[in-house]
């Protein structure tokens, strides 16, 4: 596609509920990145994919976070048990390079998650 | 964890008058990027500077990076109502470089 797509844009979802965030990179992209946005916040790093492979799941805040990319495109973030406190707005960014590479940041438009 | 620290964290000006946003960073880098993010929508990647350089252009941006510092700044040159948007720095979360953190970010007002 032209740009990263990430679907829903909003969900709302009910405490305990579990939600999954999907996200399409660019075409051939081979680096794929998940991040949170708090209101008025930063995004903070969550996990990070080149191909298939997770290469580092270090800002996962909790076990009751999960992102797979099994075939190396399409990437979903599945979070499990949702609280109030997961409420933000997730991320998605995709990148041609490999690790190790400078290149820009490709971002989609987000996927809004309220917990009520 | 954000290693980047955008100083002012608002700001309001007026149409053409000039923008300067200064970025604080922690560890040693190799490159700093900065990107916009308008309301409600993702960020995009507006200019990286590698650390061997110490000033570069892009249009109506400029960016300069101190290494010795540890800072960085951008200026926006002679504003628009469309720049009105938040504005992060972002540099490597590590040595290999793979994923970018990024600081809380500079809300700029341009006003008409």
């Amino acid at each position: 596609g032209a740009g990263v797509s990430q679907s829903p844009r909003y969900k709302v979802a009910k405490r305990g509920q579990d939600v999954a965030l999907r996200c399409d990179p660019i075409s051939g992209h081979v680096s794929l990145f998940w991040y949170q946005q708090a209101l008025g916040q930063g995004p903070e790093f969550l996990t990070y994919f080149q191909n298939e492979a997770q290469l580092d799941k270090s800002g996962l805040p909790s076990d009751r976070f999960f992102a797979e990319r099994p075939e190396g495109s399409v990437s979903t973030l599945k979070i499990q048990r949702t609280q109030q406190e997961d409420s933000a707005v997730y991320l998605c960014a995709s990148r041609p390079r490999r690790a190790g590479g400078t290149g820009e940041l490709f971002f989609g438009e987000g996927s809004r998650l309220t917990v009520l | 964890s954000q290693q980047g620290e955008e100083d002012p964290q608002a700001l309001s000006i007026q149409e053409g008058e000039n923008a300067t946003m200064n970025c604080s960073y922690k560890t040693s880098i190799n490159n700093l990027q900065w990107y916009r993010q308008n309301s409600g929508r993702g960020l995009v990647h507006l200019i990286l500077i590698r650390s061997n350089e110490r000033e570069k252009h892009s249009g109506r941006l400029r960016v300069t990076l101190d290494t010795s510092k540890k800072s960085s700044s951008l200026l926006i040159t002679a504003s628009r109502a469309a720049d009105t948007a938040s504005y992060f720095c972002a540099t490597p979360l590590n040595q290999a470089g793979t994923a970018l953190i990024f600081g809380k970010g500079t809300t700029l007002s341009v006003s008409s």
